[in-house]
């Protein structure tokens, strides 16, 4: 089975620009997560898509942040503008069922300069 | 609000020690707890899923336990391995949306 792919595996970028992810979950995974892990830190989350909608984002700073899952499949992440506290590795997970394991993606590690 | 901790935040230990780290959360209305493994510059990835019905559970080397009423899980690992070394992250389920907290996680180092 194909793990989560997400890309891109790096990006460098300016604070006050833009920049968006995106995330291919493991392929009938209804649920779907996005989650920060700044240095040292757990993850934190983000939001989460069960199919297209919105489960939970009460944690996104959604004044520059924003996420969207079309067709209830890939999912992409923006931060427009970007600040230099949101370097951080971003990453998606999925699973299928609520008592199932989580699957990560590799992540994308944003660094704003 | 679920608050997970997680001690010792680093380990070293020599090859062949016996170890155990251990998860520590506020809320014991979980649906899981689930260990993962964190390589540097890596995603996660899933050792061992406990349900709330579960008492342990068991993969090779590994053993994970849980005390739903006390809020604590402790993973065993035995004889460790150099390849052992990386940062070991607990999560709990919480919630009819399945929300998953995480706790900081504890680095390993096991050295030669």
């Amino acid at each position: 089975e194909a793990g989560v792919a997400q890309s891109p595996r790096y990006k460098i970028i300016e604070k006050r620009q833009s920049v968006a992810f995106w995330c291919n979950p493991i392929s009938g995974h209804a649920t779907l997560y996005w989650y920060q892990q700044i240095l040292g830190q757990g993850p934190k989350l983000l939001i989460q898509f069960q199919n297209n909608g919105v489960v939970d984002d009460s944690q996104l700073p959604k004044d520059r942040f924003s996420a969207e899952r079309l067709k209830g499949v890939d999912s992409t992440l923006k931060i427009q503008p970007a600040k230099l506290e949101d370097s951080a590795v971003y990453l998606c997970a999925s699973k299928d069922l609520s008592n199932s394991p989580l699957h990560f993606g590799n992540g994308t590690r944003l660094t704003v300069t | 609000k679920q608050e997970v901790t997680q001690i010792p935040a680093a380990l070293s230990v020599p090859e062949g020690e016996n170890l155990v780290l251990n998860c520590s959360f506020t809320d014991s209305a979980i649906y899981n707890l689930q260990w993962f493994r964190q390589d540097p510059g890596k995603g996660l990835t899933s050792l061992l899923l406990i349900q709330s019905s579960q008492r342990e559970q068991t993969s090779g080397r590994l053993n994970a336990s849980l005390d739903k009423s006390s809020g604590r899980s402790t993973l065993y690992i035995a004889a460790s391995q150099p390849g052992d070394s990386a940062t070991y992250l607990c999560a709990v389920t919480t919630g009819t949306a399945s929300k998953l907290t995480f706790g900081t996680g504890t680095r390993l180092q096991v050295t030669l």
